[in-house]
């Protein structure tokens, strides 16, 4: 099983500043022959099911705003949302699919 | 646009077998564009996948539960359920059916489309 552990549990960030949440698997998601990290990023907030924010580690969902952005490769990956809004506050989930499925824990992101 | 509704009993009695189906619209379930799976969340705490359904029929289970697990779908009523035998408090959750898309060229991507879940206690 693929392992994937985030960092922070939490962070508290004021509005407008910029947020950062990093995601790490226990072994490598990128598939070689095709270059794409099977890597996502979800947005939940309470009483709502997951969103998916991000996929192959750094393309936008359809309707996501431009604040929220993904990045690296391999078995390091962050989220960053570069402006925090307060429709922002939930928790964000990093989810592999290379292989079967696994959830990272999951941060919970609050206004400072 | 793909939409899912989680349905089944909320309540479950200790050894007993949870059952929950999860009804497509919008789509067809036949579609080998998309393949099906089940997530459950515990009250409080993070996101856990019970498995998934492809189109060919193969299904993936986590290991943690694979040995209590069925996932099956019924393609004359549009529907894939979830079947988890001798159920513990411990398998109080919301549990989410969602769906991803299967492409031949780089497989099956991530879960883009979900239910809006439902809470199922095990409790007597």
């Amino acid at each position: 099983d693929i392992v994937m552990t985030q960092s922070p549990d939490s962070l508290a960030v004021s509005l407008g500043e910029r947020a950062t949440i990093n995601c790490k698997s226990s072994q490598s998601v990128l598939y070689s022959s095709s270059t794409k990290n099977y890597l996502a990023w979800y947005q939940q907030k309470p009483g709502q099911p997951p969103k998916l924010l991000i996929y192959w580690a750094s393309t936008r969902e359809s309707g996501v705003p431009d604040r929220f952005s993904g990045s690296g490769s391999g078995t390091d990956f962050t989220l960053t949302i570069s402006s925090l809004q307060a429709e922002d506050v939930a928790v964000y989930y990093c989810q592999q699919y290379y292989s079967t499925r696994t959830f990272g824990q999951g941060t919970k992101v609050e206004i400072k | 646009q793909l939409q899912l509704q989680e349905s089944g009993p909320g309540l479950v009695k200790p050894s007993e077998t949870l059952s929950l189906t999860c009804t497509v619209s919008g789509g067809s379930i036949s579609s080998s564009s998309y393949y099906w799976g089940w997530i459950r969340q515990p009250p409080g705490k993070g996101l856990e996948w019970i498995g998934s359904i492809f189109h060919s029929g193969s299904t993936y289970y986590n290991p943690s539960l694979k040995s209590r697990v069925t996932i099956s779908v019924d393609t004359s009523k549009n529907q894939f359920s979830l079947k988890l035998s001798s159920v513990t408090a411990t398998d109080t959750a919301v549990y989410y059916c969602a769906s991803g898309g299967d492409d031949s060229s780089w497989g099956a991507g991530p879960f883009d489309y979900w239910g809006q879940g439902t809470l199922v206690t095990v409790s007597s």
